[in-house]
């Protein structure tokens, strides 16, 4: 069974950057698209972008341009989400959730979530 | 950018049925992806594909389609399915999208 265990809580001062780590197990990394959802205290769902750890390639939300960098370790079965330039609006979980690209098309499988605060 | 519709909120009672829906411009082109959500607790699929439901799903849960407007529909509603409902699809100009969510209230 897929599963996505995400790092533990954080939390940041204001202008620092954040690095959320996504493991997976119990399938094969390469045919996943990890994307990353977060969701601010009390607030819906927002997608900020993904990768297909076979391409390498990451895809971002146009809000999330030039703050947010995603990327894959094949080897260690591991995607990562950095975000820059933190404000306290970033307060939020971060999730990381699979697409099932042709299979299902929809986040069939989420993590557990990442409490990010933004502290002064 | 894309942008999908939802109730803020609607509440039921136990044993009635729930309509939920969520509605988008050229939504009839596209999947509508169903996620419950509890206090606490991370996002969890429940139906795929418009009308598709993963095998641990209960079959009270049900989506269909009429035009622009996807509705999920869950019969029979337990005290266990208070839930938060986001609807959500993929649109060439945003990537995905998620609805703006519906707190189901059971009373």
């Amino acid at each position: 069974q897929v599963q996505l265990v995400q790092s533990g809580a954080e939390v940041k001062m204001p202008g620092s950057s954040v690095r959320v780590s996504c493991k997976a197990s119990g399938g094969t990394f390469s045919t996943f698209a990890i994307s990353w959802v977060r969701q601010a205290p009390g607030q819906g769902l927002e997608w900020m972008g993904g990768i297909i750890p076979l391409f390498g390639t990451s895809h971002l939300a146009q809000k999330f341009q030039g703050r947010v960098t995603i990327t894959a370790d094949e080897s260690t079965s591991t995607a990562y989400m950095e975000l820059n330039s933190l404000r306290f609006d970033d307060t939020a979980v971060y999730y990381c959730a699979n697409y099932a690209v042709g299979d299902s098309d929809a986040f069939d499988i989420w993590g557990h979530g990442t409490m990010v605060t933004v502290s002064s | 950018s894309y942008e999908l519709t939802q109730p803020p909120s609607m509440s039921v009672s136990p044993g009635q049925t729930a309509s939920i829906a969520c509605s988008g411009d050229k939504l009839g082109d596209k999947y509508v992806s169903w996620y419950q959500q509890k206090p606490g607790q991370s996002p969890v699929l429940v139906i795929y594909q418009d009308t598709k439901r993963p095998s641990v799903i209960p079959e009270r849960f049900a989506g269909s389609r009429s035009g622009n407007t996807a509705t999920l529909t869950i019969s029979e509603t337990q005290a266990m399915d208070e839930a938060d409902y986001y609807c959500q699809a993929w649109d060439s100009s945003t990537a995905y999208v998620f609805g703006t969510g519906t707190q189901l209230t059971v009373l």
